[in-house]
């Protein structure tokens, strides 16, 4: 495709409940991030991919948290268990790896992710 | 960890004044993005400042790095309605080759025509 597309658009959950947010990102950008983007509030790092390793996970909030990337394409953010508090816009982005810092950042419509 | 503050929070301007937002860093940055969101929408990027002291234009947005690599500047003249949206910087300061970046709250910018 020609962008980051992220489905579903919209996820209702009751309070518990497991819930899967998938990323595709653009066809061969190597990495991947997750960010979550609450109201008036600026996309909150979650996880980083690098090919099919989270490089970096350190912005995860707890292990009610997890991602996966096993092929180095398509990502899954999975959350267990969820609470009212993770309501919140899920935002994936995609750009070209480079080994001296970070590149621009291509951002999908993201997932707003409601829990009741 | 790492802050990135951005002022104002919000502004609404008279279409064709000018707009400045600024962005401060709690640390060094090794460099800073600048991207725009409009209502409803999600970030895009419009540009990564690197050098100490860098000067960027694009058309009417003139974006600056300061001499210490800890704040940053967006400055648009002569606003339009197209501009509405908010825009945020984010700070990257890693060497690691990690490429995480620390986003502000961002300044929402109204235009009335």
């Amino acid at each position: 495709g020609a962008g980051v597309s992220q489905t579903p658009s919209n996820k209702v959950t009751e309070k518990g409940k497991y819930v899967e947010l998938r990323c595709d990102p653009i066809s061969g950008h190597t990495a991947l991030y997750w960010y979550r983007q609450s109201l008036g509030q600026g996309p909150e790092f979650l996880i980083y991919f690098q090919g099919t390793g989270a490089a970096d996970d350190s912005g995860l909030p707890n292990d009610r948290f997890f991602a996966v990337r096993p092929e180095g394409s398509v990502s899954t953010l999975k959350i267990q268990r969820t609470e009212r508090g993770d309501s919140a816009v899920y935002l994936c982005a995609s750009s070209l790896s480079s080994g001296t810092g970070p590149n621009e950042q291509f951002f999908g419509p993201g997932t707003r992710l409601t829990v009741l | 960890g790492q802050q990135v503050m951005q002022i104002p929070q919000y502004q609404h301007v008279q279409e064709g004044e000018d707009f400045t937002t600024y962005c401060n860093s709690s640390t060094t940055l090794s460099n800073i993005q600048w991207y725009k969101q409009r209502p409803g929408g999600h970030p895009v990027f419009l540009i990564q400042l690197v050098k100490s002291g860098e000067v960027k234009k694009q058309k009417r947005l003139t974006f600056q790095f300061g001499e210490a690599k800890k704040n940053s500047s967006l400055h648009i003249t002569a606003t339009q309605t197209t501009d509405v949206g908010t825009y945020f910087c984010a700070g990257y300061k890693g060497n690691s080759g990690y490429s995480t970046l620390t986003f502000g709250k961002g300044t929402m910018l109204l235009v009335s025509p």
